[in-house]
């Protein structure tokens, strides 16, 4: 069957250092991988978006990898601070495959960053 | 307004009550989704537009889920006769074009609580 994991259990890390989530999925073959950040009671946030092509994708302080061959990808954010506290939604792009525009999610990782 | 717009934020239905759910979506993107989170899970997708066209509704639950965009711009969500699994939080989405690999943007929700 079909399936996207993250790291169930909350991700706890000191202020300054890196946090790496990671998303793994089977059966899927995307186009393109999404990761959004959500706050309680708010909607999910667009951050990045990586090709199938692309190995590696930055953006200030954070940092997304892509490795179909594993079916996995890894986001990375450097210097962590206390605001980047919040669940981290992974997001696989199946349109071509779909022929709609529609995102299949993983559950989201919950990252706690202490001061 | 400059983002996505849901309407009612919060909604509390008695059991068996219809409900319909607004969507106000960035002026002039092409595409709209409609996702239901339930709590401590990721967005599942429930439908998408193409403009005024509902092109994917494979993911409404039943046939009690009804959704239309009828002149390509708002959307509604409509559940007849809601029941307790109802109960979530429906993300409306909306990106500018029609091609794949877009940036989405999703709205803060509605939050539906049935009883």
């Amino acid at each position: 069957s079909q399936k996207i994991e993250q790291n169930s259990e909350a991700l706890n890390i000191q202020e300054g250092k890196t946090a790496t989530l990671t998303c793994n999925y089977t059966n899927y073959s995307p186009a393109y991988l999404q990761w959004y950040r959500q706050d309680p009671g708010r909607g999910p946030v667009f951050l990045l978006l990586i090709r199938e092509n692309e190995k590696e994708k930055r953006k200030e302080r954070l940092k997304v990898t892509f490795d179909t061959t594993l079916k996995q990808s890894l986001f990375h954010i450097t210097a962590s601070q206390p605001a980047d506290s919040a669940t981290y939604l992974c997001a696989l792009d199946i349109s071509f495959s779909s022929n709609t525009g529609k995102l299949i999610f993983g559950q989201g990782t919950t990252l706690q960053v202490k001061p | 307004g400059a983002g996505v717009s849901q309407s009612p934020r919060y909604k509390v239905a008695k059991r068996g009550q219809d409900v319909a759910l607004r969507c106000d979506p960035i002026s002039g993107h092409v595409s709209l989704f409609w996702y239901q989170q339930a709590l401590g899970q990721g967005p599942e997708f429930l439908t998408y537009f193409q403009n005024e066209a509902q092109l994917d509704k494979s993911g409404l639950p039943s046939d009690r889920f009804f959704a239309e965009r009828p002149e390509g711009s708002v959307s509604t969500l409509k559940i007849q006769r809601t029941q307790q699994e109802d109960s979530a939080v429906y993300l409306c989405a909306s990106s500018p074009t029609n091609l794949f690999g877009n940036t989405i943007y999703f709205g803060e929700g509605s939050w539906l609580t049935v009883v």
